[in-house]
């Protein structure tokens, strides 16, 4: 079936430094990969996400890029500062079936000041 | 606050109680779904919505659970008989037709004793 992998589950980088979150996923299909990003006591909040016609996407911080021949795609933060401590999932969705969503199982970033 | 909102954000149920929790989804989007969060783990599919028809429910989704939106806006799932394994946080979601991104509530977790 459908399935997100997702490594490290865990990550502890000093501030400044860059964090890097693979994810690789087995549904050919799938067109869409979004991230998410999850605080204690809160739902996911979607920070960047990118189609499988783009190879890379950046947003200030925060870059993803996507490798459809591998069925790889990866988050890099650079620049780290404690705030970006969070759980982050990534996940992946296609077009059909009501553009539902699988979820690696996530990444645990601490960010130490 | 125009986001997706839930509630309860907490509950306690003792095993074989019927427990019910809603969602009120960004007021313009069409389609809404249901995850279902363990600890250490990403969202898992549950079920989602199209304005008032349910259209997909994923194999998670026993008997036991059932989830309505009856005028296509706020959505309940009610879950009878709870188990020990039901307890987890439940998410829910929203989104406009034919978008793929999702912006999900607080959650509510549920603790089944």
């Amino acid at each position: 079936g459908e399935n997100v992998e997702q490594h490290p589950s865990t990550l502890s980088v000093q501030e400044g430094d860059s964090a890097v979150i693979k994810c690789t996923y087995s549904d050919s299909a799938s067109n869409y990969f979004p991230w998410y990003k999850q605080e204690l006591g809160k739902g996911p909040q979607l920070i960047i996400d990118i189609r499988s016609n783009v190879g890379e996407k950046k947003d200030q911080r925060i870059a993803v890029t996507l490798n459809k021949t591998a069925k790889h795609f990866s988050l890099h933060i650079t620049e780290t500062q404690p705030e970006d401590s969070a759980v982050y999932f990534c996940a992946a969705s296609h077009n059909t079936g009501g553009f539902k969503t699988i979820f690696g199982a996530g990444t645990r970033l601490f960010v130490k000041a | 606050d125009t986001g997706v909102s839930q509630d309860p954000r907490h509950k306690i149920t003792k095993r074989g109680q019927n427990v019910t929790f809603r969602c009120d989804p960004i007021s313009e989007h069409n389609r809404l779904y249901w995850y279902r969060q363990t600890l250490g783990q990403g969202p898992e599919f549950l079920t989602y919505f199209q304005n008032e028809a349910q259209l997909e429910k994923s194999r998670l989704l026993s008997d036991r659970f059932s989830a309505e939106r009856p005028k296509g806006s706020f959505s309940t799932l009610e879950i009878q008989r709870t188990e020990q394994g039901d307890s987890a946080m439940y998410l829910c979601a929203s989104s406009l037709y034919g978008v793929h991104e999702q912006y999900f509530g607080p959650g509510t977790r549920l603790t089944v004793t």
